[in-house]
């Protein structure tokens, strides 16, 4: 059974810093990745989506790499402001298409 | 990019009583729609996956007769909670897939559900 890890559950930083999120998973027989963000109270809005036989895709100031193999993904944040302070969530398609496998997420917190 | 509406942004309604959610997707056809619950500081949890004029397919402790999905068109999807309790309050967002690849899934709003 897939499941999809996220480190760390909570970051704080200071505005300007560039800072990493880390996401795991642990069958590597994925279709794709994607990399989601959701406000408090909110939906979801789709950052950036990672096909399985891509290494990374980029978006503004944001980066999201795959490494199928080892069932990794990160998502680099360039110069973060106090706007991008929000819960980040991860998750990866099934090779079907049929199944969308969330991680508990990332609550990022940017300070000015 | 693709739009996918819900309604009622949220609702509250008595124990015992039933409920309707509508998801629909504004400029594409859906063929497969997807029904999701979120509790507080947690992550999505998949109810269902809908495929347009066929039975929704629950996940593993999700009661299909309380939740009862209808999938009648490739625009819209319904969720209905029958006789709430306060255990069913929730987020409740729905997402919706289109037929060919790379099966992307846009996510609705979400509706707030909340059982007094």
């Amino acid at each position: 059974k897939q499941e999809v890890t996220q480190i760390p559950a909570a970051l704080s930083v200071p505005e300007g810093e560039n800072l990493v999120l880390n996401c795991s998973f642990t069958d590597s027989a994925i279709y794709n990745l994607q990399w989601f963000r959701q406000d408090p109270g909110k939906g979801l809005t789709s950052l950036l989506l990672i096909q399985s036989s891509q290494r990374e895709q980029t978006s503004g100031r944001l980066n999201a790499s795959l490494d199928k193999s080892s069932g990794r993904s990160t998502l680099y944040i360039a110069a973060s402001q106090p706007g991008d302070s929000a819960t980040y969530l991860c998750a990866v398609l099934n090779q079907a298409g049929t199944a969308l496998i969330f991680g508990k997420g990332t609550t990022l917190s940017v300070s000015s | 990019g693709a739009v996918v509406s819900q309604h009622p942004s949220w609702v509250i309604c008595k124990s015992g009583t039933s409920v309707k959610i509508e998801c629909r997707s504004l400029d594409f056809q859906a063929t497969t729609m997807f029904w999701y619950r979120q509790f507080p500081k947690q992550s999505l949890m998949l109810m269902a996956t809908s495929n347009e004029g066929s039975k929704a397919t629950y996940e593993q402790g999700v009661e299909k007769d309380k939740f009862l999905i209808n999938h009648a068109s490739l625009t819209l999807s319904t969720l209905t909670v029958t006789s709430a309790h306060p255990e069913d309050s929730s987020f409740y967002i729905c997402s919706a897939s289109g037929r060919t690849e790379p099966y992307e899934q846009y996510f609705g709003p979400g509706t707030r559900l909340t059982v007094t």
